[in-house]
Order: C-alpha cells, then sequence, then structure tokens
C-alpha cells in the first residue's frame, strides 16, 4: 500500500501526557499537511511542511503543539500536556506541487486514516 | 480571514433525484477541491477545480467552480444509496497553502 500512513490508529492518554504522533506521506510527495477534526466539523488546517520546512502554522496552534519533518520524508506531531479539549481526529495529508506530474490535479491532498485522540 | 460555507448541512434524497450542493467562500481563490467521508473513515479527494468555469464530472457527480461568484456546485444526478456521505469543499486563499475546510454536507440517500 502507497498511501498516506499514521500511527498509532488510536490514542488514549491521561489529562496532562504528551503524546507524539507519525505520519509517513507518499514517497514522493513535497507536501505535507496536519489537521484536526472533531465530531460534526470539517478538518481544522494545523500546520503545512514543503519538503522539511514548516511554511505555515494556525494560530489556533497552542505552544503545546509542534510539528517536525526532519528529512522531509515523514513527520511527527506532538501535543504536551494534553487537554481534554484535544481530544480529536488528528488527520495527515501530503500532495504533489509539481503540475506537470499532477495530472492538472494540482496540489491535491491524500489524506490518511487518522489518529483518534482520546484525553481522558 | 478566508471563511467556506456550505448548505445545505444534512439532505436526505430519495434515489433517482437530483440535487446540488453548494460551497461559497469569502475572499479570492483560484483553487477548490472537493471531498468525501464516509462516517469513522478518512477523506477520499473527488475534484480539483482550478479555474473559473471549470467543471468536472465522474460519474454521477459533477462539480463546477465559479471565481467571480466565489461559489462551486456539487451536483448529484439519479442518486444512488452508494452515494451517501459528508462532502467537504475547501478552499487555499490566494498566496497561502492554508487549506480551509467547509462544514460539510451530511447527504442521505434513502432506498
Amino acid at each position: 500500500d502507497t498511501g498516506v500512513s499514521q500511527n498509532p490508529r488510536h490514542k488514549i492518554t491521561k489529562r496532562g501526557q504528551n503524546v507524539t504522533f507519525r505520519c509517513d506521506p507518499i514517497s514522493e510527495h513535497n507536501r505535507l499537511y496536519w489537521y484536526r477534526q472533531t465530531l460534526g466539523q470539517g478538518p481544522e488546517f494545523l500546520t503545512y511542511f514543503q519538503n522539511e520546512a514548516q511554511l505555515e502554522k494556525s494560530r489556533l496552534l497552542s505552544d503545546r503543539f509542534s510539528a517536525e519533518r526532519p528529512k522531509g520524508s515523514f513527520s511527527t506531531l506532538e501535543i504536551q500536556r494534553t487537554e481534554q479539549g484535544d481530544s480529536a481526529m488528528y488527520l495527515c495529508a501530503s500532495s504533489l506541487s509539481t503540475w506537470g506530474l499532477a495530472g492538472g490535479r494540482y496540489n491535491e491532498q491524500f489524506f490518511g486514516p487518522g489518529t483518534r485522540l482520546t484525553v481522558l | 480571514e478566508l471563511k467556506v460555507e456550505q448548505n445545505p448541512l444534512f439532505l436526505s434524497m430519495q434515489e433517482g433525484k437530483n440535487y446540488t450542493i453548494y460551497c461559497n467562500y469569502s475572499t479570492t481563490s483560484d483553487r477548490l477541491y472537493w471531498y468525501r467521508q464516509d462516517p469513522g473513515k478518512s477523506l477520499e479527494s473527488l475534484f480539483v477545480l482550478l479555474s473559473n468555469g471549470a467543471v468536472k464530472q465522474e460519474g454521477r457527480l459533477m462539480a463546477s467552480l465559479d471565481t467571480k461568484a466565489r461559489l462551486s456546485t456539487l451536483h448529484i444526478t439519479a442518486a444512488v444509496h452508494d452515494l451517501s456521505a459528508t462532502y467537504f469543499c475547501a478552499v487555499v486563499t490566494s498566496g497561502t497553502y492554508k487549506y480551509i475546510f467547509g462544514t460539510g454536507t451530511r447527504l442521505k440517500v434513502l432506498a
């Protein structure tokens, strides 16, 4: 399977603990995005990487959230001192920014299965 | 800041009927995407609309984009039960990489 993968798929933690999620994008994709989705809502943008550079970060993202993409391949999202309000599905997506290779579907995002976080 | 609104939020329709979902956005954008999400699943890309007047069709779904009106439509023709899902549009503000998703339209097709 060459799609986007995310681990773990489910995470239950106690309030105040730190958690880290991993995303492995489609191998040739240079762009990677993190989103958060709560029940009944659309995905909410968290941050964006082009290769290893973090180019955009939501103002909604508090200092407790940090993301990395150290070698321009996989990415990690860490939440420190988790709160109950952090309970959500965390989605990762990747895309290819090259016009010629995208078959006209420029920057089409492919989503992973998500990591469901429950903070008790 | 860019706002994206979809309507209706909920849609229950009979098999065989036609209907249209609307996606309005508040600021200039030249790219719009449509996604489908089944319950408990992740998002699946449906359409990529890159220019004013773009129209894309696949099966019973057809999407169009009017950048001057800041409006995209997703038209469903002769609905079937398998189309039951939540549909999201997403817009990228010009000059950014930030995708803003609409609230979603939950579609239920009744047999």
